[in-house]
């Protein structure tokens, strides 16, 4: 069954430092990536997704994430994070089965100090 | 608002009774998902229709946990008899048939969510 693996509970960066949000995937068919996002008591907004083709994929708000097969792993970043980026952001897999369920990581937590 | 829609946004109940929850998707999507999300984790999913029919659901929906889409646009998630483990956030997405073709198949929109307290 796939998993999806977030290191990182919680981390903490200066407004304007760069980002980067881990994400580790077991799946044995090429993946469907993608982050969502959850600001406190909201649902989830897609922040970008990973289908095929070019590995490096860019999404709204200024991220991006590059998918690695070698490294199962498809992180997040952003250059320049802003104090309204935080929130809880969360890396999914897509069973491409029947269902195409989306199994999600635990999340990482996002603190952003001004 | 064409997005995903969710009613009650809050709903807190006392044990052993009986709460109900009303997703509308988008309406052009014929998939419709339940996913419920507790403190600190991410959503696991509960159960999948398409159109009409629910076609899987997750070992995490017990007895007490009942989803209908009768006429395959809104649907709704009931669970009877509450119990307190039963509090988390309830999502609901909806999304467009992997066989669309297009860049948006597998892409789930969410709501809102429910969150349910149950004292």
């Amino acid at each position: 069954a796939q998993s999806v693996t977030q290191p990182d509970i919680h981390i903490t960066v200066s407004e304007g430092a760069s980002l980067e949000l881990r994400c580790n995937y077991s799946y044995g068919a090429t993946p469907y990536l993608f982050w969502y996002v959850q600001s406190p008591g909201q649902g989830l907004q897609l922040l970008l997704k990973y289908f095929s083709g070019d590995t490096l994929v860019q999404g709204i708000k200024g991220f991006e994430a590059e998918f690695k097969r070698s490294q199962s792993s498809f992180n997040l970043r952003k250059p320049s994070v802003h104090w309204s980026d935080a929130a809880e952001y969360f890396c999914a897999v897509v069973n491409t089965g029947t269902a195409s369920k989306l199994t999600f990581g635990t999340g990482t937590r996002l603190q952003v100090t001004l | 608002d064409t997005g995903v829609s969710q009613d009650p946004r809050h709903k807190i109940t006392k044990r052993g009774q009986n709460v109900t929850f009303r997703c509308d998707p988008i309406s052009e999507h014929n998939r419709l998902y339940w996913y419920r999300q507790t403190l600190g984790q991410g959503p696991e999913f509960l159960t999948y229709f398409q159109n009409e029919a629910q076609l899987e659901k997750s070992r995490l929906l017990s007895d007490r946990f009942s989803a209908e889409r009768p006429k395959g646009s809104f649907s709704t998630l009931e669970i009877q008899r509450t119990e307190q483990g039963d509090s988390a956030m309830y999502l609901c997405a909806s999304g467009q048939p992997e066989y669309s073709g297009t860049s948006g198949s597998n892409e789930q929109f969410f709501g809102p969510g429910t969150r349910l307290t149950v004292l």
